[in-house]
């Protein structure tokens, strides 16, 4: 199994659907990351967990609401998204939250809201 | 000011040919990594290499290897004897300490094209 999984790679959905995206790493990480990368925008970090805890949240609207039930795992819920939500997100594992501590990201899932 | 800066949007080399990508960054914090990634357009982004603030020595990794000057602010990634398939995003981005290592700040990427 490659390090770092996401699914579904491609999502399309309405403004008031609810859908969730998946992250699983099998590097035994103990942090995990949301990213968003927008068209000719620099990637975003979202979230940051460590241990199951959350210890990051760069404002993001309250319509992504992400979820770790094991350092293995990590969830990103939508509902009532708007279309320039539309972008591809990707999920990434480091060992710890040092400086030295490299992260590595799945293939993403690429979100078009319509 | 951007934390990390590529300039160049867009580089075109040929097979074979060496090329360097250009990133400079900005930060007041004494320790911090800088790194590079890959990104082909499958979306995915590969980690090529790491250099840390107190390296003394350019970190190489095979073919590619990064050009650390740190009074200038700079960590250019240089690929030697480019490939086809190093044809893709490349995005410089910075780890600092001021930020609990938390952040990993990327810079806006640059299109490198590889032709036969």
């Amino acid at each position: 199994e490659t390090g770092v999984t996401q699914t579904p790679r491609h999502l399309v959905m309405g403004m008031t659907n609810k859908k969730s995206l998946k992250c699983e790493q099998h590097l035994g990480h103990n942090a995990m990351y949301w990213y968003k990368q927008s068209a000719k925008k620099p990637l975003e970090l979202m979230f940051v967990y460590n241990f199951k805890e959350q210890t990051e949240n760069n404002s993001v609207p309250s319509r992504f609401s992400p979820e770790c039930p094991n350092s293995s795992h990590l969830f990103l819920h939508l509902h009532t998204l708007q279309p320039e939500d539309s972008a591809l997100y990707l999920c990434a594992s480091s060992q710890d939250l040092g400086s030295t501590d490299t992260q590595y990201f799945g293939p993403g899932t690429r979100l078009t809201v319509l | 000011a951007q934390k990390i800066t590529q300039t160049q949007p867009g580089m075109f080399v040929q097979e074979k040919e060496a090329v360097t990508l250009d990133c400079t960054y900005d930060t007041s914090d004494p320790s911090y990594g800088l790194f590079w990634y890959k990104q082909p357009s499958s979306g995915e982004m590969i980690f090529l290499i790491y250099q840390g603030s107190y390296d003394q020595q350019n970190a190489t990794e095979g073919r590619y290897s990064l050009n650390f000057q740190k009074a200038r602010k700079s960590a250019n990634l240089v690929i030697s004897a480019s490939q086809l398939g190093d044809s893709a995003m490349y995005f410089c981005a910075m780890r600092e300490t001021n930020t609990g290592f938390q952040k990993l700040v990327f810079g806006t990427g640059t299109r490198l094209l590889v032709s036969p």
